[in-house]
């Protein structure tokens, strides 16, 4: 279970800029999808969730794309200030006691 | 209020000793885990409770073992720790673990070192 050999993916983005962050998820049954942020030093905390009869859901300056074809999961920021620099992971879940299976994160940067 | 509260936050310890972190959240929720973060940030499940009996089980060692003295605390406690054993522990808590749309709430973690 350990990531050994794997990179957290940095992504590095210009204060205004939007941002993009990609996740590629495993389980063609996961039915739930969901964003986490975490900052430095702090757990990670819900920012967006989408469920899989939508493919589009837009929160405040957040937008979660999901295309099940692809088993692909999109975070957009809008406007990307400093304080979104953090770790973001992207997590799925499936019906009843199924677990939530965090992705492997990527790291924002964001450059003032 | 901190809704999910653990501790220690650091936690430094010599190999094979026991050691125990503390979790409690106040948020109402029947649903509570154990996830360990590696160093490479990859969050991994440990255990989940709901309604203080357990309901996940990952492939652990039983050198850890969860307690649930009601359903608004999980305690781990961690024995013959090893060198493999340092990461970051959070605790975190759902308000129903069988619901789909299930959010969790995380804890702001315990960084273990094992020297």
């Amino acid at each position: 279970g350990e990531s050994v050999g794997l990179h957290l993916p940095t992504l590095s983005v210009q204060e205004g800029d939007n941002s993009i962050i990609n996740c590629a998820y495993s389980n063609s049954a996961s039915d739930y999808f969901i964003w986490y942020k975490q900052e430095s030093g702090k757990g990670p905390q819900f920012i967006i969730d989408i469920r899989s009869n939508m493919d589009k859901r837009q929160g405040q300056r957040v937008t979660v794309l999901l295309n099940k074809t692809v088993k692909h999961l999109s975070l957009q920021i809008a406007a990307t200030q400093p304080g979104d620099s953090a770790v973001y992971f992207c997590a799925e879940k499936g019906g009843g006691y199924q677990k939530v299976t965090f992705g492997t994160g990527t790291k924002l940067q964001v450059i003032p | 209020d901190t809704a999910v509260s653990q501790t220690p936050k650091y936690l430094v310890t010599q190999m094979g000793n026991d050691k125990s972190i503390k979790c409690e959240q106040n948020l109402g929720h029947d649903t509570m885990y154990w996830y360990k973060q590696d160093s490479k940030k990859f969050l991994k499940i440990m255990f989940s409770y709901n309604n203080k009996e357990l309901i996940i089980n990952e492939t652990v060692p039983n050198r850890f073992s969860p307690k649930s003295p009601d359903k608004a605390h999980l305690n781990l406690h961690i024995n013959s720790l090893e060198l493999g054993d340092s990461a970051v522990y959070f605790c975190a808590s759902s308000q129903e673990s069988r619901a789909t749309n299930e959010k969790l709430f995380f804890g702001s973690g315990t960084q273990l070192s094992v020297l």
